[in-house]
């Protein structure tokens, strides 16, 4: 079946780069997300990608596309102490609307 | 900004009790979904509705929960008799087409 992938912890400084990475097993994926949760708060849309793209630039955030090798990964420039939070990997799976989440990274920045 | 709403933020019931967690998605937003959260698991896909129908669901979306849209405003997901393990964070997302979903802050469900 669909299975998405992400590492579980990820530690960086403030004002370097992050770097998330997933991988995932449906190659009829269309559409692929990043969502943000912080503490006591829902999953926040960051951004996502078409399938057919390798590369989307939204401000800080870089998400790259390997389609191939099925590896989603983002990019956050210059990591701030809000920045902090997890972050989950989605696909949307073998139908439209139905999102399949990996188990979240989470992210913390140190001063 | 418009934002997904879900009420309670925190519900807390007796096992084989109903539970009604209700959304209200943002205005324009055709396209409804509920999802779980069992505590230390993946997100997990329940429902999804449109058009004042179900399209799909996944196999946890079995005779004890139903969806319902009853009037403009509101999406409800009731949990007829609840176990224990119905206990987790339920997510209500809405969106104008399937290809963006908005998620609400999550109801947290707690069956006793």
């Amino acid at each position: 079946g669909e299975d998405v992938e992400q590492s579980l912890f990820l530690s960086v400084r403030e004002g370097d780069s992050s770097v998330i990475n997933c991988t995932y097993t449906d190659s009829s994926s269309t559409y692929l997300y990043w969502y943000k949760q912080e503490p006591g708060a829902g999953l926040q849309l960051l951004t996502y990608i078409f399938s057919n793209m390798d590369m989307k630039q939204d401000q800080r955030l870089t998400v790259l596309l390997n389609k191939k090798d099925k590896h989603l990964s983002l990019r956050i420039a210059d990591t701030q102490t809000g920045d902090s939070a997890i972050y989950f990997c989605a696909e949307t799976g073998d139908s439209w609307g139905k999102l399949q989440f990996g188990a979240g990274t989470q992210v913390v920045v140190t001063p | 900004e418009p934002e997904v709403t879900q009420t309670p933020s925190h519900q807390v019931t007796q096992m084989g009790q109903e539970v009604i967690l209700r959304c209200v998605p943002i205005s324009n937003h055709l396209y409804f979904y509920w999802y779980r959260q069992i505590l230390g698991q993946k997100v997990e896909f329940l429902v999804s509705f449109y058009n004042n129908e179900i399209s799909e669901k996944s196999e946890i979306f079995d005779d004890q929960f139903s969806v319902e849209r009853p009037d403009g405003s509101n999406f409800t997901l009731k949990i007829r008799s609840t176990k224990l393990e119905d206990s987790a964070m339920y997510f209500c997302a809405s969106g104008t087409s399937t290809d963006t979903q908005y998620f609400g802050p999550g109801t947290r469900l707690t069956v006793l």
